[in-house]
């Protein structure tokens, strides 16, 4: 069973660009959450979404970042008109459900030239 | 809100010293709390976890005790070792595994 799958691993981007950041869950998991980690900083909680629903996105930017986890295929984080000050690691994790184990993928490191 | 305070590092050791990384953290309810590491360029892995008070988490020689009267949970290792360098976060979470809250990391050097 494969574990949380994120890519890219490395994306950079020229400032205004979009930046599309994808995540599939381990398989079965229908629970999926985005975490930002700025250089030198722990991660800080972005949005938790279930299959087609956003539950919680009290962490994610009003402007310019957007989530969705499809009914099929993988979640995806989007980040339009890219800034420098978004370059971080971006990381995702998926969970089977409510009291459920979460699970970490690799990460995708944004970087903003 | 909740929040997660560790030591600040980076905390470099000689190999086979003994490790303490002190967390506390604060909390509106009653969570589970958690150890992941990150060794360079990966993801987070999880270390160990405590669900409940005086639970005590422990893997790979990493152990941490959850302690509701000082709302710590302190990670130690009583020999270190170089691949153990990496950097270590505490967390919480309110609804077990779920919408953690981390702490900033502390990165461990262990020199051989």
């Amino acid at each position: 069973n494969a574990g949380v799958m994120q890519n890219p691993r490395h994306l950079v981007r020229r400032r205004g660009q979009e930046a599309r950041l994808r995540c599939s869950p381990m398989k079965g998991h229908s629970h999926v959450y985005w975490y930002r980690q700025l250089p030198e900083e722990g991660l800080k909680f972005m949005v938790y979404l279930q299959k087609e629903n956003i539950i919680d996105e009290s962490g994610m930017p009003k402007e310019r970042f957007s989530a969705e986890f499809p009914k099929e295929g993988p979640s995806i984080l989007r980040i339009q008109q890219v800034v420098r000050g978004d370059s971080a690691a971006y990381f995702c994790a998926s969970s089977l459900g409510v009291s459920s184990e979460a699970f970490f993928g690799q990460g995708t490191r944004l970087t903003v030239v | 809100g909740d929040s997660v305070t560790q030591m600040e590092g980076p905390v470099t050791l000689s190999e086979e010293a003994f490790l303490t990384i002190n967390c506390t953290y604060t909390a509106t309810g009653y969570p589970s709390l958690f150890w992941y590491v990150q060794y360079p360029g990966e993801g987070l892995q999880l270390l160990l976890k405590a669900t409940k008070a005086d639970d005590k988490g422990s893997n790979k020689g990493f152990e941490a005790t959850y302690r509701k009267e000082t709302t710590s949970f302190h990670l130690e290792k009583g020999s270190v070792q170089v691949s153990d360098s990496a950097v270590y976060f505490c967390a919480l979470s309110e609804t077990y595994g779920q919408n953690f809250v981390f702490g900033p990391g502390t990165r461990l050097s262990v020199l051989p």
